[in-house]
């Protein structure tokens, strides 16, 4: 059963628009994560979080915003969405043993 | 670099052992993990190896860890098209903050 939860799971939206994408995990992790990937491609690090009140630019410059205001819960947002925005949103949190990845946002841009 | 490399592609038939490499960079990484990936879903940790260890076994799969050449291997035994997916490589970097992932490799397992 997935201890990490991410909604919606797929959502198409106008150019312009500002969009949430929602993480929310029960396993009391302190690190999480956002990743953008392409089908099938590689993983693109775009924020980390270590803890509340904690976030990261990640390795892939992006145009979205995270926050941390409780540990459970790790929401990014787009302002203005753009086709170039188009992609699969990746969340996970950790502990040394490994990550747990939620399920993926597929987001379209049209 | 930071860089984990893995093969992009292998090609299996049902029945055979695969065999997926990677290499990775920092001798002194704690741990090593492999993740799965199937289509349109996000990734599902399969195993990892504390890097005090060379081998790990669990049903199916074999880990091998050869931390002289920083190498990483996983072994699927009697692959079934259930199989086939992405596996990504990955390590735990000094310190424990960062994971760097590669950038998978493309099981095909043919009938």
């Amino acid at each position: 059963e997935a201890d990490i939860y991410q909604t919606p799971r797929y959502l198409v939206i106008g150019t312009g628009k500002k969009i949430t994408l929602e993480c929310s995990q029960t396993m009391g992790h302190d690190k999480m994560y956002w990743y953008q990937q392409d089908p099938g491609m590689e993983l693109h690090l775009i924020h980390y979080s270590y803890g509340v009140n904690s976030t990261e630019k990640g390795d892939l410059s992006s145009e979205s915003t995270v926050s941390r205001i409780r540990t459970e819960h790790f929401p990014l947002t787009l302002e203005s969405a753009r086709p170039s925005h188009t992609s699969q949103y990746l969340c996970a949190s950790s502990e040394s043993s490994g990550y747990t990845f939620g399920s993926g946002t597929r987001l379209t841009v049209v | 670099g930071e860089d984990v490399e893995q093969s992009l592609f292998l090609s299996v038939r049902e029945g055979d052992s695969s065999v997926i490499n990677c290499t990775y960079t920092d001798s002194s990484s704690t741990y090593l993990y492999w993740y799965k990936q199937e289509p349109g879903a996000g990734l599902q940790l399969l195993t990892y190896i504390f890097s005090n260890m060379d081998m790990k076994q669990d049903q199916r799969l074999t880990v091998l860890l050869n931390k002289k050449d920083k190498h990483l291997s996983l072994r699927i035994a009697d692959t079934q098209t259930g199989d086939s997916a992405i596996y990504f490589c990955a390590e735990l970097k000094t310190g424990g903050f960062k994971t760097i992932f590669g950038a998978g490799t493309r099981l095909f397992v043919k009938a």
